[in-house]
């Protein structure tokens, strides 16, 4: 079974610049989170959806964030405009369900300079 | 509001050693469960176990095994006979009644040949 899919890997941007993340979860899986992991620390959720619902965005910065799901397959993270303080790693995961375990992706390295 | 501590920041052992990675939750919910993921150089969250919070049970897998005890909020992680392949960041989460997942800051375990 293929797992969680993101791209890029890394990613190079000047602050202010826009970019944007993909990320095509397990087969199957409703349930799709994107996480913010700063260097040094555990990751924190930024919006989660369930299909192509949106179930928690509480925690994503909208003035600069935005996460979409359309067809409830694949998402799309955006950053616009970037931020030091936004370089980090940027995991999606996904679940059968909400209550069901997550599995991650490989991660985005984001280095905002 | 949850908490998950992983106290010991870095761990060294030299090869075959055995090593036990500490956690620590805090939750006033009845229903919960703990993870403990593996995040190794690559990047990526492997998921290790889960467990919920009505089954106290210890569990071996292989080298590894787990000890949930309620009554001191811990669920701890060791690795008997530790091996070069083991080096990594290892997060210890909980996943509260509403389904959020939290995570520690991680321990970054190196293995020495």
């Amino acid at each position: 079974e293929a797992g969680v899919a993101q791209s890029p890997r890394y990613k190079i941007i000047e602050k202010r610049q826009s970019v944007a993340f993909w990320c095509n979860p397990i087969s199957g899986h409703a349930t799709l989170y994107w996480y913010q992991q700063i260097l040094g620390q555990g990751p924190k959720l930024l919006i989660q959806f369930q299909n192509n619902g949106v179930v928690d965005d509480s925690q994503l910065p909208k003035d600069r964030f935005s996460a979409e799901r359309l067809k409830g397959v694949d998402s799309t993270l955006k950053i616009q405009p970037a931020k030091l303080e936004d370089s980090a790693v940027y995991l999606c995961a996904s679940s059968f369900g909400e209550v069901e375990t997550q599995y991650f992706g490989p991660g985005t390295r984001l280095l905002v300079l | 509001a949850q908490k998950v501590t992983q106290a010991q920041t870095e761990i060294s052992v030299v090869e075959k050693e055995d090593v036990t990675l500490d956690c620590v939750y805090e939750t006033r919910d009845t229903t919960y469960y703990l993870f403990w993921y593996k995040q190794p150089p690559s990047g990526e969250l492997v998921f290790l176990i889960r467990r919920n919070s009505f089954d106290e049970q210890n569990e071996i897998s292989g080298r590894y095994s787990w000890n949930f005890q309620k009554s001191t909020s811990s669920f701890n992680f060791t690795i008997t006979a530790s091996q070069v392949v083991d080096s990594a960041v290892y997060f210890c989460a909980l996943k509260d009644g509403a389904n959020n997942l939290f995570f520690g800051t991680g321990t970054r375990l190196t293995v020495i040949p």
